[in-house]
């Protein structure tokens, strides 16, 4: 199995400007989580879906921030504008789901830096 | 508010020595723990978790003890080699399918 798999791995890009994360989960998982880790913050969930609805997205920091999820394989994770703020590691991480199937399998997460 | 926490933010540990890496819970409604391994530049790599109806589980090299009266979690690595060497941290669920992660350990293994 290929793991949750994000892209890109790296991102630069100046103040103001759109960017978009990708991810795309591990096959037959029906759930899929973004998480924001910083050095002050820590590990912080954004949002998560079960079968591709988003299900609870009280961690998106503000309106800036979008996710979607349009196919069980595939979903997005979009900030616009971005600041400077916005620098992070951004992972995306995907679960079974159901009774005694929670563990959230990461993927590598996309590096952004906001100039 | 609750909130997952670790009682020590590094360790330092000789090769081939057991390692004990703490973590404290205030949530007693939480049902289920994992721990993660996180390595520089990577994802949270999963290890091992536990259900609250357990209080000991044991994997390759590694051992997770659940303390539910004290709302103690605890981490043993057997035998510490230097790619143990990584931030670890423990996550708690009380909520659906939400994890709430604690600040991390970081481990350091002297060769």
């Amino acid at each position: 199995d290929a793991g949750v798999i994000q892209s890109p791995r790296h991102e630069v890009t100046e103040m103001g400007q759109e960017v978009t994360l990708r991810c795309k989960p591990i096959s037959g998982h029906d759930y899929l989580f973004w998480y924001r880790q910083t050095m002050m913050r820590g590990l912080e969930l954004l949002i998560y879906f079960n079968n591709n609805v988003p299900i609870d997205d009280s961690g998106m920091p503000e309106d800036r921030f979008s996710a979607k999820m349009p196919n069980a394989s595939f979903s997005t994770l979009k900030i616009q504008p971005s600041e400077p703020r916005d620098s992070a590691v951004y992972f995306c991480a995907s679960s079974l789901g159901g009774s005694g199937d929670e563990t959230q399998y990461f993927g590598p997460g996309t590096r952004l830096l906001v100039l | 508010g609750e909130s997952v926490g670790l009682h020590l933010p590094t360790l330092s540990v000789q090769e081939g020595d057991n390692s004990i890496i703490n973590c404290a819970y205030s949530n007693s409604a939480s049902d289920y723990f994992i721990w993660y391994k996180q390595e520089s530049g990577k994802g949270p790599q999963f290890i091992i978790d536990i259900r609250s109806n357990m209080d000991k589980r044991q994997g390759q090299r590694v051992t997770v003890l659940l303390n539910k009266t004290v709302k103690h979690l605890s981490l043993q690595i057997a035998a510490t080699q230097p790619g143990d060497s990584a931030v670890y941290f423990c996550a708690e669920n009380f909520n659906d399918y939400k994890l709430s992660f604690g600040a991390g350990t970081t481990v350091t293994v002297r060769a």
